[in-house]
């Protein structure tokens, strides 16, 4: 099947530094890949819909200066999580589908546990 | 408003039973999709199943089956024969079309737990 690989899968960084997260269709292209966070022990939320070529779509409540996205190539896409602090402490993941298949299927990546310390 | 509702925190099953994990949804489109999600202790998500609004036969992977009952808006998922290895979160979505783009809503989660 489609695999979606994200890295890194564990960061730990202090207060007011930036932390990129990459997000990669190992075997098919992405034109959309999503970005998720995720709280202890609560859902998945949509945080926005990185577009290839083009800006990113941001869910509301969600800063676009402080999640950063972009998304360069057909099977790239990053988050950069800018001036961290430790409310940003959380699980993040992201998806994508093949749109080559005839399958609604969203594969994810394994998720990167960020702790702001 | 909520758009996909699941209403067991938590489950608790003796291995080898059935165990079936509630999920309600509201939406006004013809044309959606619903899924359901495990996720180990890892953090990783797992497909499981999928089901289309217009699908006519109930969805089934396996020991894994859809019950979908499309006028109650309610799309359960059957676990047969369940496994100590099934234990872990449990997220039913649902694909809606949002400004041209496919995206999952996901609904609070099932904690199954099953005892040896």
């Amino acid at each position: 099947g489609a695999v979606v690989s994200q890295h890194p899968s564990r960061v730990i960084c202090k207060s007011g530094t930036s932390v990129k997260i990459e997000c990669r269709s190992l075997d098919f292209q992405a034109t959309t890949m999503f970005w998720y966070r995720q709280f202890p022990k609560q859902s998945l939320m949509l945080m926005a819909t990185s577009n290839e070529g083009s800006k990113a779509t941001y869910e509301q409540g969600v800063e676009k200066d402080k999640f950063l996205i972009n998304h360069a190539s057909l099977t790239l896409s990053t988050l950069t999580v800018t001036s961290a602090h430790p409310e940003d402490s959380s699980f993040y993941i992201c998806s994508a589908r093949d749109q080559a298949r005839q399958s609604w299927e969203a594969f994810f990546g394994q998720g990167t546990r960020l702790t702001v310390v | 408003a909520q758009k996909i509702t699941q209403t067991q925190p938590g489950m608790f099953v003796q291995e080898k039973e059935a165990v079936t994990l509630d999920c309600t949804y509201d939406t006004s489109d013809q044309s959606y999709g619903l899924f359901w999600y495990k996720q180990p202790s890892s953090g990783e998500m797992i497909f499981l199943i999928y089901q289309g609004s217009y699908d006519e036969q109930n969805a089934t992977e396996g020991r894994y089956s859809l019950n979908f009952q499309k006028a109650r808006k309610s799309a359960n998922l059957v676990i047969s024969a369940s496994q100590l290895g099934d234990s872990a979160m449990y997220f039913c979505a649902m694909r809606e079309n949002l400004q041209g783009a496919q995206k999952l809503v996901f609904g609070q989660g099932t904690r199954l737990t099953i005892n040896p």
